[in-house]
């Protein structure tokens, strides 16, 4: 069974502060990478892709992916209220599948 | 842009009955997909679709079934619906030219008494 594990949190910061969402998976051969946004009540957005070992910066978000420790991470810099949302993380997991994380909740308080 | 419909977005319905679910989408997406949505269980792949006529199970396809008559839409239908099916579910597309990005419909909160 492939996984993909996530904090549920939620986790709280302040607003300017930077939020660090973390994911793990467990097929080694994954190659795709995703963050969606999810607002309660709405349908989940994409955020950020990443296929490469390393750093991928897109504005405020930067998607981050060490492949040898199977680790995802998506950094929001200057965290706003507007941010405040559950952060799924989704890998790929077959030919044109997708694996998603249960979620993180994060808040960001003004 | 990508834009994926579904028929409603919220839905109540009585155990036993028959229900039907649309997906539409208006560009040539080949791939489209059900999940449904429960807290504490995320995101559940129901059925996906590769093209037209062509279905392939999920990870929880009991109990659902599923209709692909035409590229731009794809049915999930309850066949008898009971209360441990009140759910959002959400329907994706993917356009395989493009990437393996998957992209979301508003959703269908549905509700079976």
């Amino acid at each position: 069974q492939k996984e993909v594990e996530q904090n549920s949190g939620p986790l709280s910061v302040p607003e300017g502060a930077i939020a660090s969402l973390n994911c793990t998976y467990s097929d080694r051969v994954s190659q795709s990478f995703f963050w969606y946004r999810q607002y309660s009540g709405k349908s989940p957005e994409l955020i950020m892709s990443i296929y490469s070992n390393g750093d991928k910066e897109d504005g405020r978000f930067t998607a981050q992916l060490n492949k040898a420790s199977q680790y995802v991470s998506l950094l929001i810099r200057d965290s706003q209220p507007s941010d405040s949302a559950t952060y799924l993380c989704a890998v790929n997991s077959g030919y044109s599948t997708l694996t998603f994380g249960k979620g993180t909740m994060l808040l960001v308080s003004p | 842009d990508v834009k994926v419909t579904q028929s409603s977005r919220y839905l109540v319905k009585r155990t036993g009955e028959k229900v039907f679910l649309e997906c539409v989408q208006d560009m040539d997406h080949e791939n489209m997909f059900w999940y449904r949505q429960d807290p504490g269980l995320g995101l559940r792949l129901i059925y996906f679709s590769y093209d037209v006529k062509m279905k392939e199970k999920g990870d929880i396809p009991e109990g659902y079934s599923v209709s692909r008559e035409k590229k731009e839409r794809f049915s999930l239908i309850l066949e008898s619906a009971s209360t441990n099916q009140t759910s959002m579910y959400l329907c994706a597309i993917r356009r395989l030219a493009v990437s393996d990005t998957q992209y979301f419909g508003p959703g269908t909160r549905l509700t079976v008494l």
